[in-house]
């Protein structure tokens, strides 16, 4: 265990659903992110979050909505997907100060029809 | 975001061969870490770089950092079955925006 869990391992889900993917970390850290990792393509950055605060949002389309109430937890509220936006999400966690590791939760394998 | 590129994409080696992977940018990385990620799982950790020229090892991995910062290695000696799995590298340029390079997957033949 790495001390970050994500929920559900796996989301089957249609175009016009919405749904929600919830992260949780129990190593105290200040800074939380979202992953999307594709078969074709490297890890994409999506959303960091930093005390709560978002500090980055990498172009990623509206119908990914994130949302960190506090520093221990973060979503991802997911609208109208397509499925080209099948993919693991991966929810990490860094202590949130320059040059820390990153901690990986196992990952949500969302499957788009 | 930053483009951090790793050649090659896939290695197959014979149990007991060596194993590099290499990952390059066009800029100037302010440090590079490591991550393991084994098939279906999350990647791990492995190591942070960070002074030009350095050098560290685990075991049977070496972890080397470009002179001039733009570029890094890793080196498996006598591989083992339990090194199959994706590499990664990835870049923080500024405070906590990590950037994975394209990642390196080696298979291990027994």
């Amino acid at each position: 265990e790495t001390g970050v869990t994500q929920t559900p391992r796996h989301l089957v889900m249609g175009m016009t659903n919405k749904k929600s993917l919830k992260c949780e970390q129990h190593l105290g850290h200040n800074a939380m992110y979202w992953y999307k990792q594709s078969a074709k393509k490297p890890l994409e950055l999506m959303f960091v979050y930093n005390f709560k605060e978002q500090t980055e949002n990498n172009s990623v389309p509206s119908r990914f909505s994130p949302e960190c109430p506090n520093s221990s937890h973060l979503f991802l509220h997911l609208h109208t997907l397509q499925p080209e936006d099948s993919a693991l999400y991966l929810c990490a966690s860094s202590q949130g100060q320059w040059g820390e590791k990153l901690f990986f939760g196992s990952g949500t394998q969302l499957s788009v029809l | 975001g930053q483009q951090v590129m790793q050649i090659p994409q896939y290695q197959h080696v014979q149990e007991g061969e060596d194993f590099t992977t290499y990952c390059n940018s066009s800029t100037t990385l302010s440090n590079i870490q490591w991550y393991k990620q084994r098939p279906g799982g999350h990647p791990v950790f492995l190591i942070q770089l960070v002074k030009s020229g350095e050098v560290k090892k685990q075991k049977r991995l070496t972890f080397q950092f470009g002179e001039a910062k733009k570029n890094s290695s890793l080196h498996i000696t006598a591989t083992q079955t339990t090194d199959v799995g994706t590499y990664f590298c990835a870049d923080s340029n500024t405070g906590n925006q990590f950037y994975f390079g394209t990642g390196t997957s080696l298979t291990v033949i027994p």
